[in-house]
C-alpha cells in the first residue's frame, strides 16, 4: 500500500466518548502533520512532527492529544470533544520542512461530535 | 504576516470552457507556491507547484505563473472536463518548519 492512510473514515462520537484517529505514510516521509478542514474556512494547522519530535502546536485545546511513535504513525486522541470539533481531520507527510516540500494528504476522518 | 486569499466560489462551467481562478498571497520572505485538489470524500492533491518568481508550474492541463510583481499564482486551464469537477486550494510555504498557509477553497463543477 502506498501513501497516506487515515481510519477510520467517519467517526461518530459522543461529548464524553474517548477515541483515536490513526494515520500511516508509506512514503518514506520524517515529517508528518494534522490538519483541521471545516466549511468555509482555511486549513488550520494543528500539528507537526519531525522525526518523532513535535515541532509545532498550534494553539490546540488539550482536548487533541497527538502522538507520534514512530515517522511512519500518527495518532489524535479526542476526549470531551464539542459539537464545533465535528470536521474533516486531514493527516499529511512531506519528505522534510523545508518550504519547497510538498504536502502528501491523507483521504480525512470525517468526526461528527454530537 | 502571511496569507493567501482565492475568488469565491462556487464556478460552474461548460465542458471545453476556459478556466482561471485568482489566487493572491501576502508573504514574509520569498514563499513557495502551490495548487492542490481535492476531489469529493478524498483528501487534498498536490497539483502544481512554483519555487521562485517566474517559474510556471504545470500538470494536467493546468498551469500557474509564479508573479511576484503582482503577488499573484492565478491557476489556469484552456479546456475544463466535467472530471476536473473539485474544490481547488492555493498554498503558499515560507520559513523554516514548512508553514503551509492554504486559501479558503473554490469550488468547481463542470457540466457536459
Amino acid at each position: 500500500e502506498t501513501g497516506v492512510t487515515q481510519t477510520p473514515r467517519h467517526l461518530v462520537m459522543g461529548m464524553t466518548n474517548k477515541k483515536s484517529l490513526k494515520c500511516e505514510q508509506h512514503l518514506g516521509h520524517n515529517a508528518m502533520y494534522w490538519y483541521k478542514q471545516s466549511a468555509k474556512k482555511p486549513l488550520e494547522l494543528m500539528f507537526v512532527y519531525n522525526f518523532k519530535e513535535q515541532t509545532e502546536n498550534n494553539s490546540v485545546p488539550s482536548r487533541f492529544s497527538p502522538e507520534c511513535p514512530n515517522s511512519s504513525h500518527l495518532f489524535l486522541h479526542l476526549h470531551t470533544l464539542q459539537p464545533e470539533d465535528s470536521a474533516l481531520y486531514l493527516c499529511a507527510s512531506s519528505q522534510g520542512t523545508g518550504i519547497n516540500s510538498p504536502l502528501h494528504f491523507g483521504n480525512g476522518t470525517r468526526l461528527t461530535v454530537t | 504576516g502571511n496569507s493567501v486569499t482565492q475568488m469565491e466560489g462556487p464556478v460552474t462551467l461548460s465542458e471545453e470552457a476556459f478556466l482561471t481562478i485568482n489566487c493572491t498571497y501576502t508573504a514574509t520572505g520569498y514563499p513557495s507556491l502551490f495548487w492542490y485538489v481535492q476531489y469529493p470524500g478524498e483528501g487534498l492533491q498536490l497539483l502544481l507547484k512554483a519555487t521562485k518568481a517566474d517559474d510556471k508550474g504545470s500538470n494536467k492541463g493546468f498551469e500557474a505563473t509564479y508573479r511576484k510583481e503582482t503577488t499573484s499564482f492565478h491557476l489556469e486551464k484552456g479546456s475544463v472536463q466535467v472530471s476536473d469537477s473539485a474544490v481547488y486550494f492555493c498554498a503558499l510555504s515560507v520559513g523554516t518548519g514548512n508553514q503551509f498557509y492554504f486559501g479558503t477553497g473554490t469550488s468547481l463543477t463542470v457540466i457536459p
